[in-house]
């Protein structure tokens, strides 16, 4: 099983700044990763896939980048929708498809 | 806007059965593969199961061998996870969620979840 970590648990940071976010994989999953927003009380929404391609409707203000078992999600000049948790996903090689722990990005 | 909407959550007591129910509101999007993830309180998430749009290829995740099983009925847009011999430690919201494709499982679309409480 294919074992994915975030860092850090807790991320604060400033409305209308960036927030960078670390996701690692236990093993090489190629590109194979998606990020997802979840809010207090709502579903998760993906925001990436591919490590890189945003889906359909995604404020450009988020950004995913990596390859192998690094990746990143960058937010771009945080909005107040933007506080919530995030994980990453990795679907490279399942069953079983693997999530992160989470990261909280909360306000400063 | 394609919606997928849970139902049949509730209290069990441990040791027993629940069927839940996902209907898809978008007939194209309901023949693609689908999964159940579920969100124990104030946990992350955890994949449980996947099914292909045919419903001939099905994956569990090992805790839930043996006792879930998942199933759709592309008739009624409909995607099922039946449970058995439920445990204290299955207690979450159930979502589900729909997959592009089983080459590369993200999942697209959620519903809102679904409570399951196993307690006694």
């Amino acid at each position: 099983e294919i074992v994915m970590t975030q860092s850090p648990v807790t991320l604060s940071v400033s409305p209308g700044e960036r927030a960078t976010l670390s996701c690692r994989a236990s093993q090489s999953i190629g590109k194979n990763l998606a990020w997802y927003q979840q809010k207090p009380g709502q579903a998760p929404r993906r925001l990436i896939f591919g490590a890189s391609s945003r889906a359909t409707g995604i404020s450009a203000r988020f950004s995913g980048s990596g390859s192998g078992t690094e990746f990143t999600l960058t937010i771009d000049s945080l909005q107040p929708e933007d506080f919530a948790v995030y994980y990453c996903q990795q679907y490279n090689d399942w069953p079983p498809l693997t999530f992160g722990g989470g990261t909280t990005v909360d306000v400063k | 806007e394609v919606q997928l909407l849970e139902s049949g959550g509730d209290l069990v007591h441990p040791g027993g059965s629940l069927r839940l129910s996902c209907v898809v509101s978008d007939s194209t999007v309901a023949r693609y593969p689908m999964s159940w993830v579920r969100q124990a309180p104030g946990k992350g998430l955890e994949w449980v199961s996947s099914i292909s749009g045919s419903g001939g290829v099905t994956n569990y995740t090992d805790s839930v061998k043996g006792r879930f099983t998942i199933s759709r009925d592309n008739s009624r847009n409909t995607v099922y996870l039946q449970m058995t011999s439920l445990r204290v430690d299955d207690t979450a919201v159930y979502y589900c969620a729909n997959l592009p494709s089983l080459v590369a499982p993200s999942f697209d679309y959620w519903g809102q979840g679904t409570l399951v409480l196993v307690s006694s």
